[in-house]
């Protein structure tokens, strides 16, 4: 599996924007990028994921490079309640198994 | 919420026991995945089942054995329990058997500690 590589912490003030980057540079043509995240004491709660063009939902915006080989997550007005372990994951379509691999992730603080 | 429910929140029990784990998925996810978390390991997957039967395996122990119902019901069942078997055990489900897209959606867990 291709594996990504985040940094281990972020530090935002409340409503200012972040960017979480993510590399993935072994990444296959067939890879999705899922963004999923982990409040404390949670389960993980899925935030995003897209193949080749920028996504946006509610939650966030999910900006991929051209040559697919990073991506960063956005939040538009960081809150409180987006502090979070952020994980960034890469899987197959149509791949046999459907299970995410998590990495470590990035923490994110927020500050008021 | 997610959807997905699991039982019991919390369980104690002692070394060399046995206990199950039970989850039951989003109404219309055909797929069950169990993930193990623990403070050196991080989020482990364990087992997948896709509408009764095993799809895929992880680092899931041969003591630890699950099955999916008929009514797609999961339970995740730890025999012998070491100490090391203390962890965050999560149920997630989804719609399909996976890849493409493959949202997860996530219980909020059962927090399993061996004395």
């Amino acid at each position: 599996d291709a594996k990504t590589t985040q940094p281990n912490s972020m530090e935002s003030n409340e409503e200012e924007p972040v960017h979480l980057p993510c590399n993935h540079s072994t990444i296959s043509g067939t890879d999705y990028i899922h963004w999923y995240r982990q409040l404390p004491s949670q389960g993980p709660e899925y935030v995003i994921h897209g193949l080749t063009s920028n996504v946006n939902n509610r939650m966030a915006s999910l900006a991929i490079a051209e040559d697919r080989k990073s991506s960063t997550l956005i939040l538009h007005r960081a809150t409180l309640r987006d502090a979070a372990v952020y994980y960034c994951i890469l899987s197959a379509y149509g791949g046999s198994q459907g299970n995410l691999i998590f990495g470590k992730g990035t923490k994110l603080s927020v500050k008021p | 919420d997610s959807g997905v429910t699991q039982t019991p929140k919390h369980l104690i029990t002692a070394t060399g026991q046995r206990v199950t784990l039970r989850c039951s998925p989003r109404s219309g996810d055909l797929s069950v995945y169990w993930y193990q978390q623990s403070l050196d390991q991080g989020l482990q997957f364990l087992i997948q089942y896709y509408n009764g039967e095993e799809r895929a395996k992880g680092n899931i122990l041969e003591r630890f054995s699950a099955q999916q119902f008929p009514d797609l019901h999961s339970e995740l069942n730890l025999s012998s329990l070491e100490l090391g078997d203390s962890a965050l055990y999560f149920c997630a489900s989804s719609v399909d058997r996976g890849g493409h897209g493959n949202t997860q959606y996530f219980g909020p867990g059962t927090r399993l500690t061996v004395l």
